[in-house]
């Protein structure tokens, strides 16, 4: 198995600007988070995906932070307009159920730098 | 009001010698499940050891062991025989159960071990 596979690796890019983060999550699983991680605030859960459905995003940060799962293999996270604040490491993960022993594999993450 | 708590910013360890990084947790749930994820530089998330809370024994990894004390909700991570290959981010995270809400892990705000030659 591929693993959890997210692009680009890194996206540099200017303010005001549209971004958009792709991923895309292990065969079979059903669930889907997107995090974010700075220094300053760790990593925070922004959204989740239930069976492709969105089911918690109150971790997204504004209304300029969109996400969606269009089919059980990729999933998208835009920023529009983007903002020096947005520059962070997005991670998506997926976990194959609703277990509390079931682990999230985790992608290598997007370094977002916007200037 | 914070879930996860790792009260070490930052450790160092002597090379070959036993670690023990911190975590305690918050949770009213009975059934929950603990993680512990290593993140070196290269930036990537590694799972290391899982703890249900229902288990009785301590989980162990390889030279990974978790301290579980249930009563104290607290689930150390020890790292026996340190090597030069952990420096890095370890972040302790729960999975909460069913009373709560199992469908998020949250995460603590992590420890950054470093290991002296």
């Amino acid at each position: 198995d591929a693993g959890v596979i997210q692009s680009p690796r890194h996206e540099v890019t200017e303010m005001g600007q549209e971004v958009t983060l792709r991923c895309k999550p292990i065969s079979g699983h059903d669930y889907l988070f997107w995090y974010r991680q700075t220094m300053m605030r760790g990593l925070e859960l922004l959204i989740y995906f239930n069976n492709n459905v969105p089911i918690d995003d109150s971790g997204m940060p504004e209304d300029r932070f969109s996400a969606k799962m269009p089919n059980a293999s990729f999933s998208t996270l835009k920023i529009q307009p983007s903002e020096p604040r947005d520059s962070a490491v997005y991670f998506c993960a997926s976990s194959p159920h609703l277990a509390t022993n079931e682990k999230l594999f985790f992608g290598s993450g997007t370094q977002l730098s916007v200037l | 009001a914070q879930k996860i708590t790792q009260t070490q910013p930052g450790m160092f360890v002597q090379e070959k010698e036993a670690v023990t990084l911190d975590c305690t947790y918050d949770t009213s749930d009975q059934s929950y499940g603990l993680f512990w994820y290593k993140q070196p530089s290269s930036g990537e998330m590694i799972f290391l050891i899982y703890q249900g809370s229902y288990d009785e024994q301590n989980a162990t990894e390889g030279r990974y062991s978790l301290n579980f004390q249930k009563a104290r909700k607290s689930a150390n991570l020890v790292i026996s025989a340190s090597q030069l290959g952990d420096s890095a981010m370890y972040f302790c995270a729960m999975r909460e159960g069913p009373e709560t809400s199992y469908d998020k892990v949250i995460f603590g705000p992590g420890t950054s071990l470093s290991v002296i030659p």
